[in-house]
């Protein structure tokens, strides 16, 4: 089945720094990604839509200038959390939708962000 | 390894009637379970979640029960309705992070 790998699946930084996380979708092309924040025992956050060639589409409350977004290909979505606090620390995951044969989402293994 | 199955990949069901999804989890560590909807082109949207200390959930028309001791939980849509219509996640969570299952995709036919 189609694979959507995110990487790394775990980063430690240091407060004021920047991590970037990687989405790639593996053996499809995906138009769309989308970027979850979730915290412990509870449901999923959607920050952001990810559009392949265009802006990146937040929502409500999410800062854009602190979590950049950017789709640059088909296969590929990079979340970069600029200038990390300790608050940001939490599980970060990506989706992306295959439009054929058969509209199917698939999600990657997510990323633990610790913030020191 | 899957920890998180859900080995309908689809189901059809009659307006009106019940839809039964079902899911396994092999980490005997989850201990909160979720229930997610999905549109095509779309984010998933949270419907309805589950304690381990509890065997049932129920939230309008879905209820979620979970059977600790068969590693198994099901969502219950009573009665379906056309705008149901989606794929269905199961997600299973050890406090760490959320393993998702491949979902089920639900047809609610009118």
């Amino acid at each position: 089945g189609a694979v959507v790998s995110q990487h790394p699946s775990r980063v430690i930084c240091k407060s004021g720094t920047s991590v970037k996380i990687e989405c790639r979708s593996l053996d499809f092309q995906a138009t769309t990604m989308f970027w979850y924040r979730q915290f412990p025992k509870q449901s999923l956050m959607l920050m952001a839509t990810s559009n392949e060639g265009s802006k990146a589409t937040y929502e409500q409350g999410v800062e854009k200038d602190k979590f950049l977004i950017n789709h640059a290909s088909l296969t590929l979505s990079t979340l970069t959390v600029t200038s990390a606090h300790p608050e940001d620390s939490s599980f970060y995951i990506c989706s992306a939708d295959r439009d054929r044969p058969n509209t199917e989402a698939f999600f990657g293994q997510g990323t633990r962000l610790t913030v020191v | 390894d899957q920890q998180v199955k859900q080995n309908s990949p689809s189901l059809s069901v009659q307006e009106g009637r019940i839809s039964i999804l079902n899911c396994d989890y092999t980490n005997s560590m989850f201990d909160y379970f979720l229930w997610y909807k999905k549109y095509p082109a779309e984010g998933p949207t949270f419907l309805i979640s589950i304690s381990s200390i509890k065997d049932k959930n129920e939230d309008g028309r879905f209820t979620v029960f979970l059977n600790k001791s068969a590693k198994h939980l099901s969502l219950h849509i009573v009665p379906s309705q056309p705008g149901d219509s989606a794929v269905y996640f199961c997600a299973a969570s050890g406090g760490e992070k959320l393993v998702f299952g491949k979902g089920t995709k639900l047809t609610v036919n009118p």
